[in-house]
């Protein structure tokens, strides 16, 4: 069945630097992947998400992602972060095994310094 | 729109209580699912509908039940509550089942069970 890595569990950054977490899937073949974020206080909600096509999405605030098939990864970057991206980030992959439910990471809290 | 709502948004039950979670959407969304969240484990799908009527089991629907009555409603009931069932609880909606919806989150339920 299809699992989801996010090795990162705690990323603590300053201001203006750059950003990288990871996300890697085990099982190959035709996948959806999903990146959301949870702002405190604030629900869940989508940062971006790739099905085909270019393998580098571009979603909100200054967020891409990168789809390396062979590496079955799924990594999200942000060149300059700021104090508001502090939040907790979840990749997520969905897949015709999962009836393409959704099968989440463990997620990444992420702190900002000012 | 309100989105999705859930209440309520925190709840301490006894070991052997049972309890309603609800949760309401008002965007006319076909899709539906509950999930608990736990510490370093991302979400977990409980149970999720396809449509008024149609409901099914996720990966960890055991002492949980849900029905689909109106598109709007999607409750989820604890039939005798447990302290493994504490946990965050969240509902999501989508406009459609599928590989490529985006899925949009209620702000959640603590519950505690004691």
């Amino acid at each position: 069945a299809q699992s989801v890595s996010q090795h990162n569990h705690h990323v603590i950054l300053s201001e203006a630097a750059s950003l990288e977490l990871g996300c890697n899937y085990s099982y190959g073949g035709t996948v959806n992947l999903f990146w959301y974020v949870q702002y405190p206080g604030q629900h869940l909600q989508l940062l971006l998400k790739y099905f085909s096509g270019d393998p580098l999405v571009k979603g909100i605030k200054g967020f891409e992602a990168e789809f390396i098939k062979s590496k079955f990864s799924f990594n999200l970057r942000k060149p300059s972060v700021q104090w508001s991206d502090t939040a907790e980030y979840f990749c997520a992959v969905n897949d015709r095994d999962s009836n393409y439910q959704l099968i989440w990471g463990a997620g990444t809290k992420l702190i900002i310094k000012p | 729109n309100a989105g999705v709502t859930q209440t309520p948004k925190f709840q301490v039950l006894k070991t052997g209580q049972s309890m309603t979670l609800q949760c309401a959407q008002d965007m006319n969304h076909e899709y539906m699912s509950w999930y608990r969240q736990d510490p370093g484990m991302g979400l977990r799908l409980i149970h999720y509908s396809v449509g008024a009527g149609i409901t099914d089991q996720g990966e960890v629907p055991n002492g949980y039940n849900v029905s689909r009555s109106t598109t709007e409603d999607f409750p989820l009931r604890l039939l005798s509550a447990a302290p493994s069932q504490t946990s965050v609880y969240f509902c999501a909606s989508s406009p459609l089942a599928g590989a490529y919806n985006e899925q949009f989150f209620g702000p959640g339920t603590r519950l505690t069970v004691l």
